[in-house]
């Protein structure tokens, strides 16, 4: 089972639509929780860190369900400059960081 | 700024030779690693270090070595490049422990 899994998609949306992506995680003692966004051709760059109690950056939301095993992702009204690759990952513990495949979402206009 | 560089940013190779990737960061971060990028797979680690002289293989690691003798350096070294070893490839360094990485800009390497 891989360490971490996401929907690969791809999502496509209008401008100005709601979006949420989720991603779940196998291992239980995973410490801490991210969504980098990564654009073609480029190297993945830190989006926003997931904190249990859920933390929002401007149009961003992430939250973090410990009993589920998942994390989530929603993007709200939706710019064309947000289509990219969204990667979840967990650092197990190890000090090691474990990837999604991603999920490649389109904003249409 | 500090930053995290990568070296060469291309690169073509032939079946068999050795290749070594150069990564550099200037964040004096104890934590390196490198991972590969291919379509499906995702970002998969290939070898980690925690600090000089420290390394370890990633879940990718058959054929590639790395070498750890400062804090600012991981080379990764391809012994004898093979065509399955065509992909991006990505240096990161983190600092604390469960904090994020910086990655590098990616080294496309076509191994022919």
């Amino acid at each position: 089972r891989k360490e971490v899994e996401q929907d690969p998609g791809p999502f496509n949306v209008p401008e100005g639509a709601t979006v949420a992506f989720n991603c779940t995680y196998s291992n239980s003692a995973s410490q801490s929780f991210f969504w980098y966004r990564q654009d073609c051709r480029k190297e993945p760059k830190l989006l926003m860190s997931v904190y249990s109690s859920g933390n929002e950056d401007g149009r961003f939301t992430a939250q973090l369900n410990r009993a589920s095993q998942y994390i989530s992702l929603l993007i709200r009204d939706s710019k064309l400059s947000d289509s990219a690759t969204y990667l979840c990952v967990v650092n197990t513990g190890a000090n090691n960081l474990f990837f999604g495949t991603g999920t490649r979402l389109t904003v249409i206009p | 700024d500090a930053e995290i560089t990568q070296s060469p940013r291309h690169k073509i190779t032939e079946t068999g030779r050795q290749v070594t990737l150069a990564c550099h960061q200037t964040w004096n971060h104890n934590n390196m690693f490198w991972y590969r990028q291919d379509l499906g797979h995702g970002l998969r680690l290939i070898h980690y270090s925690y600090g000089v002289q420290d390394t370890n293989k990633g879940e990718v690691s058959d054929g590639y070595s790395v070498s750890r003798s400062n804090t600012e350096d991981l080379p990764l070294t391809l012994e004898s490049a093979a065509s399955s070893q065509t992909s991006v490839y990505f240096c990161a360094s983190s600092g604390q422990a469960n904090t994020e990485a910086f990655f590098g800009q990616g080294t496309r390497l076509t191994v022919v």
